[in-house]
């Protein structure tokens, strides 16, 4: 079975700074991965997502993330954060091989400094 | 189009009761998930629909938990006998077709308190 490890429960940056959040999988074969953020009182929102190819993928509000096999990763960074980032982000793999439903990591809460 | 709706958004019950959740997906979409997602915890897998059928019910966690879509829309979750350790937030997503590939839409989730 697959899993997913958060190793990050809260991160602090500041304003403009840049953003790294990790994400490592476990699972035999190519994985399907995702990233999901969560904002008090909002639906779980897909940011991106990597099902095969390029294993840099661009998502949406200037987010994007990095396929390495070889670590087992698929760490989502942001260049310049902004306040309103500010959120639970979930990290989650789908087993290609299997019922594709995909198993969350334990999320990693963001907090921005003005 | 709207999204993924749930209701109601907050439920507060006491041990041993009996409760309904309930989903209304984004209409067109044929499949549908319920996850359970525990205080600092990632969602976690319960029951997929495919239509009126569930295709996948293995992370269903008893016998107490039973999910039906009985035409192939609007899903409720219904929990038996409830315990202190089922308090959690009940997400409902739901997708065009089945989960490989297809993106699944979430809604804001019940938020269940079991006293």
């Amino acid at each position: 079975a697959q899993s997913v490890t958060q190793p990050d429960i809260h991160i602090t940056v500041s304003e403009g700074a840049s953003l790294e959040l990790r994400c490592n999988y476990s699972y035999g074969a190519t994985p399907y991965l995702f990233w999901y953020v969560q904002s008090p009182g909002q639906g779980l929102q897909l940011l991106l997502k990597y099902f095969s190819g390029d294993t840099l993928v661009q998502g949406i509000k200037g987010f994007e993330a990095e396929f390495k096999r070889s670590q087992s990763s698929f760490n989502l960074r942001k260049p310049s954060v902004h306040w309103s980032d500010a959120a639970e982000y979930f990290c989650a793999v789908g087993a290609s091989g299997g019922s594709y439903i995909p198993t969350f990591g334990r999320g990693t809460s963001l907090i921005v400094h003005p | 189009g709207a999204g993924v709706s749930q209701t109601p958004s907050n439920k507060v019950t006491e041990k041993g009761k009996y409760v309904e959740l309930r989903c209304d997906p984004i209409s067109g979409h044929t499949a549908l998930y319920w996850y359970r997602q525990s205080l600092g915890q990632g969602p976690e897998f319960l029951i997929y629909f495919q239509g009126t059928g569930a295709a996948d019910d293995s992370g269903l966690p008893n016998d107490r938990f039973f999910a039906v879509r009985p035409e192939g829309s609007v899903s409720t979750l219904k929990i038996q006998r409830t315990e202190r350790g089922d308090s959690a937030v009940y997400l409902c997503a739901s997708s065009f077709a089945g989960p490989s590939y297809n993106e699944q839409f979430f809604g804001p989730g019940t938020r269940l308190t079991v006293l």
